[in-house]
């Protein structure tokens, strides 16, 4: 079946430090990736997201690339900041049926310290 | 009102208590869905609905009793819960059960303690 598996967390970070979040995927076809963020005390937002190979999705200074290749979809931000600080969930969307749904992976948490 | 609104926010009960949590969407999003996010484990999915139809419930134990009487609305009743029960519960819409082409919009949750 499609399933989600994402770098181990904690991961503590000094500001302005390079963030490299690993997501990789196991899905037949050709799935959508999304990458959801979860500030403390909210719920989750979207952060991003690929729908093909090749593409990269960026927002907020954050970016990932759908590589089909190595079925990867890797989070990278090149400064984090002290605002950054969330668990983010690696997703994907993989229609085989009118009732698949986004597969979610287990989240990093991810801590910015000054 | 934007987004998807979860009330209430906090929530404290009783082993025998009955309540209910509530969330509303109006962005016109025809799948609905219920979440339980415990420390330190992966998000659940507990129930789906689409149209207004169930569409999938994960062995959610009877003491959970999801409603949606709209593709606005969607409720989940508790009563007799556990203290394992204790959870972020997470209700989130979409578009279509793919989540294309925005994804899944989640409301802010509902922190429920069972004492």
């Amino acid at each position: 079946g499609n399933s989600v598996t994402q770098m181990e967390g904690p991961v503590t970070l000094s500001e302005e430090a390079f963030l490299t979040i690993n997501c990789t995927y196991t899905a037949t076809g050709y799935p959508s990736l999304f990458w959801y963020v979860q500030y403390p005390g909210e719920g989750l937002q979207l952060l991003l997201k690929a729908t093909k190979a090749d593409d990269k999705g960026s927002n907020k200074g954050f970016e990932a690339t759908y590589r089909k290749e190595t079925t990867s979809f890797h989070l990278e931000k090149g400064s984090v900041q002290v605002s950054d600080s969330a668990v983010y969930f690696c997703a994907l969307s993989a229609l085989k049926t009118s009732y698949d749904k986004v597969i979610f992976g287990p989240g990093t948490s991810l801590s910015v310290i000054p | 009102e934007t987004g998807v609104t979860q009330t209430p926010r906090h929530l404290v009960m009783g082993m025998t208590n009955k309540k209910s949590l509530k969330c509303e969407q109006h962005l016109g999003h025809n799948a609905m869905y219920w979440y339980k996010q415990s420390a330190k484990k992966p998000l659940e999915l507990m129930f789906v609905y689409n149209f207004k139809e169930q569409t999938e419930n994960n062995s959610v134990p009877s003491r959970f009793s999801p409603e949606c009487p709209n593709s606005s609305h969607l409720f989940l009743h508790l009563h007799t819960l556990q203290p394992e029960d204790s959870a972020l519960y997470l209700c989130a819409s979409s578009q279509d059960l793919a989540g294309q082409p925005y994804g899944y919009t989640f409301g802010s949750g509902t922190r429920l303690t069972v004492v």
